[in-house]
């Protein structure tokens, strides 16, 4: 079984603050998405890494992908209170028999004004 | 423009009832997805439907059926509810299975079993 330990699981900043959440797994996986999850929605797609050492931004937001395709970073920069919500990674492998899009447990990040 | 509608939004049930809860798109994508999200624990898959026709399980399949009814409905089925089944569920779809596309979600029925 793939396993995806983010961490960490909860984060409670002041607005300005930088901050950085992490993915690790033992397994390797064909590509990598990170989501964000407001209560009482659906989690919505930020970024999707495919090659080992990617990095992508999205305005405040840093994405990479380890170099090994195992483990994967976000970091924001002067977090704001919109930011606040429940980050998930997701670990897609195009290997096997039976499909596998394996989530972490998420980083609940609350901004505080 | 709906994306990915889910119904009903909340229920109610009492142990050993029955129960649909129906997800529709008009994405037009092959692949539907049924998740559950319980706290601490994440979105864990129940069941897939690569494409109109096919069905197969996922993580946690157990006590749940699915139908995939065409193109755009996957439906999911507990035939005898159980308190452990009280959960989110989200329903989600992708353009084609393995296409490093995004999965896109509706906003979940929240589920729970007396």
């Amino acid at each position: 079984t793939q396993l995806l330990e983010q961490s960490p699981q909860f984060l409670s900043i002041q607005e300005g603050e930088n901050l950085t959440v992490y993915c690790n797994s033992s397994s390797v996986f064909s590509s990598l998405q990170w989501y964000r999850q407001e209560p009482g929605e659906g989690p919505v797609l930020l970024v999707t890494v495919v090659t080992g050492g990617e990095v992508k931004k999205l305005k405040r937001l840093t994405f990479q992908f380890g170099d090994a395709r195992k483990d994967s970073s976000l970091h924001i920069t002067a977090a704001q209170p919109g930011d606040t919500g429940l980050y998930l990674c997701a670990g897609e492998d195009s290997g096997g028999s039976n499909y596998k899009l394996t989530f972490g447990k998420g980083t609940l990040l609350t901004v505080n004004p | 423009n709906a994306g990915v509608t889910q119904t009903p939004k909340f229920q109610v049930l009492k142990t050993g009832q029955s129960m649909t809860l129906q997800c529709a798109q008009d994405m037009n994508h092959n692949s539907m997805y049924w998740y559950r999200q319980d706290p601490g624990m994440g979105l864990r898959l129940i069941y897939y439907s690569a494409s109109e026709g096919t069905t197969d399980k996922g993580e946690v399949p157990n006590g749940y059926n699915v139908s995939r009814l065409n193109k755009r409905e996957f439906s999911l089925r507990l035939e005898s509810a159980a308190p452990s089944q009280t959960s989110v569920y989200f329903c989600a779809t992708q353009r084609t299975l393995y296409s490093n596309q995004p999965q896109h979600f509706g906003d979940g029925t929240r589920l729970s079993i007396l």
